[in-house]
């Protein structure tokens, strides 16, 4: 597609539950990042992909969050067993590297653990 | 941990003014970039400089880079109302680095 897609846009969950995030980079980016924002701050790195390197994984908070990419196309974020902390907006980005460009962000799902 | 820094946090300017804002950084960097986001939804890229650059312009947008100080400076001229939103700073160490994102300033055009 023309930009990076998320789903869902909204996710209103149960706390303890499980959720899945989906992220649809745009075609041919090799670089793919996940972002964590709660509400009114900036932007907390958490996982970023690159081509067939091994991700760095360096800023998922706990071992509640796990994120998974198929070569160079979707990606999917895992949160197990969520917490109210979780709650905030997950943005996706991809980029083509190594022009060193600038991201292409998706509108993010909104997380709410209720 | 947080790499960029802005400041002011929140900047409020009349239409047609111009605003500033200013992004410093800790660790030396190979680019720098601004983002605007509205409404706490996805951020849209509007500006990289690389570190052996000292300006850029794009439209209304000027940025400048000073690497000895380890900050950077956004300048929108012109300003309108549609400018609203919050601008971040972000900042990579090599091609294969992720970016690293400031707090973001809150910046209100008012008509």
């Amino acid at each position: 597609g023309a930009g990076v897609s998320q789903s869902p846009s909204n996710k209103v969950t149960e706390k303890g539950k499980d959720v899945e995030l989906r992220c649809d980079p745009i075609s041919g980016h090799t670089a793919l990042y996940w972002y964590r924002q709660r509400l009114g701050q900036g932007l907390e790195f958490l996982i970023y992909f690159q081509g067939n390197s091994a991700p760095d994984k360096s800023g998922l908070p706990s071992d509640r969050f796990s994120a998974e990419r198929t070569g160079e196309s979707v990606s999917t974020l895992t949160i197990q067993r969520t917490q109210q902390e979780d709650s905030a907006v997950y943005l996706c980005a991809s980029s083509f590297i190594p022009l060193g460009g600038g991201y292409t962000f998706g509108s993010g799902t909104r997380l709410t653990v209720v | 941990s947080q790499q960029g820094e802005e400041d002011p946090q929140a900047l409020s300017i009349q239409e047609g003014e111009n605003a500033t804002m200013n992004c410093s950084y800790k660790t030396s960097i190979n680019n720098l970039q601004w983002y605007r986001q509205n409404s706490g939804r996805g951020l849209v890229h509007l500006i990289l400089i690389r570190s052996n650059e000292r300006e850029k312009h794009s439209g209304r947008l000027r940025v400048t880079l000073d690497t000895s100080k380890k900050s950077s400076s956004l300048l929108i001229t012109a300003s309108r109302a549609a400018d609203t939103a919050s601008y971040f700073c972000a900042t990579d160490t090599g091609a294969n680095s992720k970016l690293t994102f400031g707090k973001g300033i809150t910046l209100s055009v008012r008509p």
